[in-house]
């Protein structure tokens, strides 16, 4: 399968725990997007990663969330402290032009 | 205001009917134009890109307006399989253009047998 993958699919952790989550793109792409999407709501852009430097952070991305994108392959995410407004589908997609999306991982948080 | 509106639906459609979904969006600046679908608990999957001049894939026509800053979809001979959420999808704002995408909330369609 050579389009994006994440890991894990589902996530159930429980108010003031600390999440990582993976996302692996397609290998030629250079670009590389963190979404988050909620019930009844359209993707909500969170960063954007050009080969390892991470370029722009929405607001949306407070101080217990991290990005990385060691090597410019694949990223991770890290929400520290939990909390229940997180709950939501964070969604990976990568692009050299167009974008594509991985399957998302759905966090619940208790 | 959002910066990408959309009518949520659900649009209810028999198989066969032609169905015309409209978005508009706030910042002029914008320079690409998608239209994207996603099936219940799944990931978006890019359905087209739009074009001032319009284009057209089968049965799917999608249509750029600048001026009045309104993107369109239609999809004709509707068929089951089209029962989907249809997301209005802009990017490209500003000289960073880090290609970073906004969505609409997206317009519901069922097609009904």
């Amino acid at each position: 399968d050579t389009g994006v993958s994440q890991d894990p699919r589902h996530k159930i952790t429980k108010r003031g725990q600390n999440v990582t989550f993976r996302c692996d793109p397609i290998s030629e792409h250079n670009r590389l997007y963190w979404y988050r999407q909620t019930l009844g709501q359209g993707p909500e852009f969170l960063t954007y990663f050009q080969n390892e430097a991470q370029l722009e952070k929405s607001r949306l991305l407070s101080d217990r969330f991290s990005a990385e994108r060691p090597k410019g392959s694949f990223s991770t995410l890290e929400i520290q402290r939990t909390e229940q407004g997180d709950s939501a589908m964070y969604l990976c997609a990568s692009s050299l032009y167009e974008q594509y999306f991985g399957p998302g991982t759905r966090l619940t948080v208790t | 205001r959002k910066e990408v509106e959309q009518d949520p639906g659900p649009f209810n459609v028999p198989e066969g009917a032609t169905v015309a979904f409209n978005c508009t969006y706030s910042n002029s600046a914008s320079q690409s134009f998608f239209w994207y679908r996603q099936d219940c608990r799944k990931e978006p999957k890019l359905l087209m890109s739009v074009y001032s001049s319009g284009n057209e894939d089968g049965r799917f026509t999608a249509q750029l307006n600048r001026a009045s800053q309104y993107i369109s979809l239609l999809i004709r001979d509707s068929k089951l399989s089209d029962s989907a959420t249809y997301l209005c999808v802009v990017g490209g704002h500003g000289s960073s253009n880090t290609g970073k995408l906004i969505f609409g909330q997206g317009t519901t369609l069922q097609v009904k047998p």
